[in-house]
């Protein structure tokens, strides 16, 4: 199967800073997601970038993908302490049926 | 806004009783997901539905978890007996399509399990 793993597995920041997480992959993929869980609850999708993109936005958001180096990053411009949460990458397994996270990046963002 | 409804918010129980957990996905959304999340890690699927039909549990520990979703609709997760390794967060999620890659996946708030 295949799965993404995030990079750092933790980040503590001050409000106004710029958080980057990133995600690594083994196997081709046509798509990749990223998601946030506040603690205790639920996961929330972010964004989707397809394996045809670069680069992708929304809001203070900032997705990339790198193909050849089987890498996406997440950028979170401007950050707020409300921003602190677990964010996952998550990618197609080798079937493309099932989508597999990783284990997550904790960002923690200090007021 | 429509959500994924998961009942109970918390349960706590003793090892080897039986514990269930249900889910309500978004109203239409074909696929059904329960995923397992330890504390500090990822979600693991532990089962798949399409529809009323199981398309994926090689996670699932047969021996002592099932689930069900008979009408095609709102579905249980049982653990019987439970163990204490099963203390997790168990969540529920729906997408629309009947394929799960590329496609936005709905969570539920999630039901917290502690085994005693």
């Amino acid at each position: 199967s295949q799965q993404g793993e995030e990079d750092p597995q933790a980040l503590s920041i001050q409000e106004g800073e710029n958080a980057t997480m990133n995600c690594s992959y083994k196997t081709s993929i046509n798509n990749l997601q990223w998601y946030r869980q506040n603690s205790g609850r639920g996961l929330v999708h972010l964004i989707l970038i397809r394996s045809n993109e670069r680069e992708k936005h929304s809001g203070r958001l900032r997705v990339t993908l790198d193909t050849s180096k089987k890498s996406s990053s997440l950028l979170i411009t401007a950050s707020r302490a409300a921003d602190t949460a677990s964010y996952f990458c998550a990618t197609p397994d080798t079937g493309g049926f099932k989508t597999i996270f990783g284990a997550g990046t904790r960002l923690f963002v200090k007021a | 806004e429509a959500e994924v409804a998961q009942s109970p918010r918390y349960k706590i129980t003793e090892k080897s009783q039986a514990v269930a957990f249900w889910c309500d996905p978004i109203s239409g959304h074909a696929t059904l997901y329960w995923y397992r999340q330890i504390l500090g890690q990822g979600p693991e699927l532990l089962v798949q539905f399409q529809d009323e039909s199981v398309v994926d549990d090689s996670q699932l520990p047969k021996d002592r978890f099932s689930a069900e979703r008979l009408k095609g609709v709102d579905s249980t997760l049982k653990i019987q007996p439970a163990e204490l390794g099963d203390s997790a967060m168990y969540l529920c999620a729906s997408t629309r399509d009947r394929q799960a890659s590329g496609n936005t996946i709905y969570f539920g708030e999630g039901s917290w399990l502690t085994v005693v």
